[in-house]
């Protein structure tokens, strides 16, 4: 199972683009990568997936490089709606999905 | 279209007490789960099922119970609660993954504590 690892933390001032990394390094063949979104006292919601190269929705960009041993979730000109954790999840074919700790991120404005 | 729907929304349980959180989704998802979050930390997989009359262990499973009652419905029990499972629950449902994985879909949470 491939574990993942991300920053505790991190904060960003309103309308600057956030980059969150996420180590993956033994990610497998039929794995993707996915990003979740949660707000306090919500359940967490799907943001983007990917597999490999870039994926783009109208929410974030997600980098993946050749050996997709990691993957950035890119957040455009953050707002302060976008204060919440964000999670990265190595999903396998398998059915289960593992959540780690996340990344919190803070917007100050 | 409701989605992921858990009931109760908030309950307390004295030390001992068992009690059943129910959770049904109307997406015809055949994966389904159950996590716990306590305070300021990530979700922990208490338990899982990829169908109908399948369910397997996720990473804290011990004190918990789980039924998958038909595609719809899959419930986690507590035989005998206790102070360190007070929780957040929240269940999710996906499509099964596979070539091509899907977003899963949350639930509200049930806020359970326990006395």
């Amino acid at each position: 199972l491939a574990k993942t690892t991300q920053p505790i933390s991190m904060d960003s001032y309103e309308g600057q683009e956030v980059n969150i990394t996420c180590s993956h390094n033994n990610i497998a063949t039929n794995d993707y990568i996915t990003w979740y979104q949660q707000f306090p006292s919500q359940g967490p919601r799907f943001i983007i997936q990917g597999y490999k190269t870039k994926v783009t929705n109208e929410v974030a960009s997600l980098f993946i490089p050749a050996d997709r041993k990691s993957s950035t979730l890119s957040l455009p000109r953050v707002s302060l709606s976008d204060t919440a954790v964000y999670y990265c999840l190595v999903v396998p074919g398998a059915n289960n999905l593992f959540f780690g700790t996340g990344t919190r991120l803070t917007v100050i404005p | 279209n409701a989605g992921v729907t858990q009931t109760p929304k908030f309950q307390v349980l004295k030390t001992g007490q068992s009690m059943t959180l129910q959770c049904a989704q109307d997406m015809n998802h055949n994966s389904m789960y159950w996590y716990r979050q306590d305070p300021g930390m990530g979700l922990r997989l208490i338990y899982y099922s990829a169908s109908e009359g399948t369910t397997d262990k996720g990473e804290v499973p011990n004190g918990y119970n789980v039924s998958r009652l038909n595609k719809r419905e899959f419930s986690l029990r507590l035989e005998s609660a206790a102070p360190s499972q007070t929780s957040v629950y929240f269940c999710a449902s996906r499509v099964l993954g596979g070539q091509g994985s899907t977003e899963a879909f949350f639930g509200q949470g049930t806020r359970l504590t326990v006395v």
